[in-house]
């Protein structure tokens, strides 16, 4: 039972472009979203986050847009570089629970 | 700043085999977690811990055990091992002030573990 699910495994961008990750997710107690960032052999990494009393966090190249109608968020990455290649992950929680939800990843390719 | 530190990295284990995760971080963090990645899907909770002495299942936490005897160390224990528990380990720390807030979590490289 997926609560958060990215339903693109994979996505090729070329360098300078914008990419696009998506995030659905079904439990409607959610109230705050995240993304890490996981290259090969390493431990995911924190990028962004976005509370739900929010609908864009911008930090950088990086942006996340809530759309809480929809139960969908997405990550733009402006512009794309080789060094984003890795697998994206969307996490989300509920205030006072001590769990954060994964989806499965989109792992992204940057072509230079 | 080591961060948080996973041994073994990798492992094989024969079936029924026990062994031990280890896990450490030196940030002063109050909460750790143990997740497991299985291929092709999300992390998934085995246990979590608030602080030293207190610790509570996750959603997977069958053929787990886990104890914190003090703040720094986390460590994962697995009894009789089984295939079902070749994955890779992840373990988390965060610091956790109250209940509100994103919950940002700090995660080790990673331990994979193949049962046979």
């Amino acid at each position: 039972d997926q609560q958060v699910k990215q339903n693109s495994p994979s996505l090729s961008v070329q360098e300078g472009r914008i990419s696009i990750l998506n995030c659905d997710y079904t439990n409607s107690m959610f109230d705050y979203f995240l993304w890490y960032k996981k290259y090969p052999a390493e431990g995911p990494t924190f990028l962004i986050s976005i509370s739900s009393i929010k609908d864009k966090n911008e930090d950088g190249r990086f942006t996340v847009f809530l759309n809480k109608s929809a139960k969908h968020l997405s990550l733009h990455i402006v512009p794309s570089q080789p060094g984003d290649s890795a697998v994206y992950f969307c996490a989300a929680s509920v205030t006072g629970a001590n769990n954060l939800f994964f989806g499965t990843g989109t792992r992204l390719t940057v072509i230079p | 700043n080591a961060g948080v530190t996973q041994t073994p990295k990798f492992r094989i284990l024969k079936i029924g085999q026990s062994m031990t995760l280890q896990c450490a971080q030196d940030m002063n963090h109050n909460y750790m977690y143990w997740y497991r990645q299985d291929p092709g899907m999300g992390l998934k909770l085995i246990y979590y811990s608030v602080g030293a002495g207190i610790t509570d299942k996750g959603e997977v936490p069958n053929g787990y055990n886990v104890s914190r005897s003090t703040t720094e160390d986390f460590p994962l224990r697995l009894e009789l091992a089984a295939p079902s528990q070749t994955s890779v380990y992840f373990c988390a720390s965060s610091l956790r002030k109250g209940a509100t807030g994103a919950n940002v979590l700090t995660f080790g490289a990673g331990s994979r573990l193949t049962v046979l």
